[in-house]
């Protein structure tokens, strides 16, 4: 099994331009999560999802936007890339409040 | 909103020795679930341990232990005969949605 993949694992943008960060997961969890982290910040909460076609704001959801069109996908959008946005964004599946598994993350910039 | 407060940045300690983590939370919850995850240099994260908050009892893994002090919100890990291997970013987390920013412990030869 896979687990959680995330993909791409690095991507460079310039401010203004748009992307997709994709998490597939296939351990059949109900919950997905975007966390970004950055120094001295840990991880924080973009989005959430509690099943098929749900989506909810986490702690920082400012400037991202999130669709589970399908039980095994999460993806992660930004509609007009900010250097604000420069971090390392983790997704991750679980049972509620069970273990988190986590992807492996993927390291943006935005010049 | 709940908080998650990770007060040591940075820690060290000598191989085969014993180093706490110390982890405090706020939360009006009564019912939840308390975390400890690892972050080695691969940046891959690590679910250390887990302690469910209606559990009198201290969860333990292995080295790993925690100190789980309900009313005042005090959830610390215990590492017991560090390994160089336990060299990573520790963070704390309350359920699966706030996490602390975190403790660099390195583990030293």
């Amino acid at each position: 099994n896979a687990g959680v993949t995330q993909t791409p694992k690095f991507r460079v943008l310039k401010t203004g331009q748009s992307m997709t960060l994709l998490c597939a997961q296939d351990m059949n969890h109900e919950y997905m999560y975007w966390y970004r982290q950055d120094p001295g910040m840990g991880l924080r909460l973009i989005h959430y999802s509690v099943g098929e076609g749900t989506t909810a704001k986490g702690e920082v959801p400012d400037g991202y936007n999130v669709s589970r069109l399908k039980k095994q996908n999460f993806l992660l959008g930004l509609e007009s890339a900010a250097p604000s946005q420069t971090s390392v964004y983790f997704c991750a599946s679980s049972f509620t409040n069970e273990k988190l598994f986590f992807g492996s993350g993927t390291q943006l910039s935005v010049l | 909103a709940q908080t998650v407060t990770q007060s040591q940045p940075e820690m060290s300690v000598q191989e085969a020795e014993t180093v706490t983590l110390s982890c405090t939370y706020d939360t009006s919850e009564n019912n939840y679930y308390l975390f400890w995850y690892k972050q080695p240099p691969s940046r891959q994260m690590i679910l250390v341990i887990r302690q469910e908050a209606y559990k009198q009892q201290n969860a333990t893994e292995n080295r790993f232990s925690v100190n789980f002090q309900k009313a005042a919100k005090s959830f610390s890990l215990k590492i017991s005969d560090s390994q160089l291997g336990d060299t990573a970013m520790y963070f704390c987390a309350f359920n699966d949605m706030r996490f602390g920013a975190g403790t660099r412990l390195t583990v030293k030869p």
